[in-house]
């Protein structure tokens, strides 16, 4: 069973610090992988996507793809209490299929 | 606007009585997925379907149907739904299958079967 493992929070730093989110995955053949933020009772929206090794940076967003590792991460720098959230890790690769970890709950106190 | 629609919001049904959630995008994608959440398992994947008339099984499809009779819209049938089936449900769609295609994601349909 391909899988995407998040540790579920939750994680909780003081507003303006450096928010850090990580996600594991077993499937090698994964290609691509994508950072979504829900919000309580809403749906998932994208926050990144990243497909090759290294950093990808977008505003206060970085995201970090390790392939030999299978690790990817998402960074959140000068956090604000409106990225209180829980963030979603997927994995796409081959099958068609993407494959979700359950979620890292994020609380950014003011 | 683009966007993905499903409908109902929100259900309240009784086991065995068979029900559809709708789901429709306007965006003339090829790609559309239904997913269900559940507390602390994450969003799985229950059908997918890659264009008109081609689905296929996700990760959780027991007790489920689809069809894709029409690129904009496909629908999520519980045949004799029964209480393991409540759930919160998200209809998705994309562009195309591909590595680099993000999904749009609906609403959300919360579904209770008592």
């Amino acid at each position: 069973q391909k899988e995407v493992e998040q540790n579920s929070g939750p994680l909780s730093v003081p507003e303006g610090a450096i928010a850090s989110l990580n996600c594991t995955y077993s499937d090698r053949g994964s290609q691509s992988f994508f950072w979504y933020r829900q919000y309580s009772g809403k749906s998932p929206e994208l926050i990144m996507s990243i497909y090759s090794n290294g950093d990808k940076e977008d505003g206060r967003f970085t995201a970090q793809l390790n392939k030999a590792s299978q690790y990817v991460s998402l960074l959140i720098r000068d956090s604000q209490p409106s990225d209180s959230a829980t963030y979603l890790c997927a994995g796409v690769g081959g099958g068609f299929k993407t494959i979700f970890g359950a979620g890292t709950r994020l609380f950014v106190k003011a | 606007e683009a966007q993905v629609t499903q409908n109902p919001r929100y259900l309240i049904t009784v086991t065995g009585k068979k029900l559809t959630v709708t789901c429709s995008q306007n965006m003339n994608h090829e790609y559309m997925s239904w997913y269900r959440q559940d507390p602390g398992l994450g969003l799985r994947q229950i059908y997918y379907s890659m264009n008109v008339e081609v689905t296929d099984k996700g990760d959780v499809p027991e007790g489920y149907k689809v069809s894709r009779k029409e690129k904009r819209n496909f629908p999520l049938i519980l045949e004799s739904p029964s209480p393991n089936q409540t759930s919160l449900y998200f209809c998705a769609s994309s562009l195309r299958w591909g590595v680099y295609n993000e999904q749009f994601f609906g609403p959300g349909t919360r579904l209770t079967v008592l």
